[in-house]
């Protein structure tokens, strides 16, 4: 029960912005959208959450389309070590499981 | 000074044989869980324990038994271990809150178990 789709992979240049996107048509009013990233051969890492408004921390800025069906992750100064699978998931609010899918694969090239 | 660890960080081991994974979190988290990582890289929730409580419990084998001495543990013991059992167990621990924090886990760096 795929609530969300991402393409399969991307790439960017070392120090340009990586903008990754995805999409959840589906999503209904108390769900948020999480992204979580999963460098190889690590534990999954919290990136950045958001429900409506557009967020930002010092890793990521997350931008939330008006309708939310769907949402861009950038990085904005992508450098080789951002190389990871990015997973964008969306869990309503309180005491749920974080199920994830297939993510994006975003490889930062020199 | 590791927030969510795991031991041990490999383990072979032979098919039948029962083993255990343990996990430990020092950040004051009142929920644990463990996930699965298949071959194929596919992440899956297995339990989720919210202090000391079982709260989500997918559909896992029997052979599969998660214990939580304390909110601060959740050990997962295996017996009977298959071939199919072989894969990356990842232990995570998070605060439940009421504005949508429950969705930020913090995560081991994994266990990864081999069945011969």
């Amino acid at each position: 029960d795929a609530k969300t789709t991402q393409p399969p992979s991307m790439d960017c240049a070392e120090g340009r912005a990586a903008n990754l996107p995805c999409n959840h048509s589906t999503i209904s009013g108390n769900e948020y959208v999480y992204w979580y990233r999963q460098i190889h051969s690590q534990g999954p890492q919290y990136i950045i959450h958001g429900l409506k408004n557009n967020e930002t921390n010092e890793m990521a800025s997350l931008i939330i389309t008006e309708d939310r069906k769907s949402s861009t992750l950038i990085l904005p100064h992508a450098t080789l070590r951002d190389t990871a699978v990015y997973y964008c998931i969306v869990i309503p609010g309180a005491n749920s499981k974080l199920t994830f899918g297939k993510g994006i694969t975003l490889s930062v090239r020199p | 000074d590791t927030a969510v660890s795991q031991t041990p960080k490999y383990l072979v081991t032979q098919m039948g044989n029962d083993k255990s994974i343990k996990c430990e979190q020092n950040l004051g988290h009142d929920t644990m869980y463990w996930y699965k990582q298949d071959s194929k890289k596919f992440l899956k929730i297995m339990f989720s324990y919210n202090n000391k409580e079982l709260i989500i419990n997918e559909t896992v084998p029997n052979r599969f038994s998660p214990k939580s001495p304390d909110k601060a543990h959740l050990n997962l013991h295996i017996n009977s271990l298959e071939l199919g059992d072989s894969a990356v167990y990842f232990c995570a621990s998070s605060q439940y809150t009421d504005r949508g924090k429950t969705g930020e886990l913090f995560f081991g760096e994994g266990s990864r178990l081999t069945v011969l």
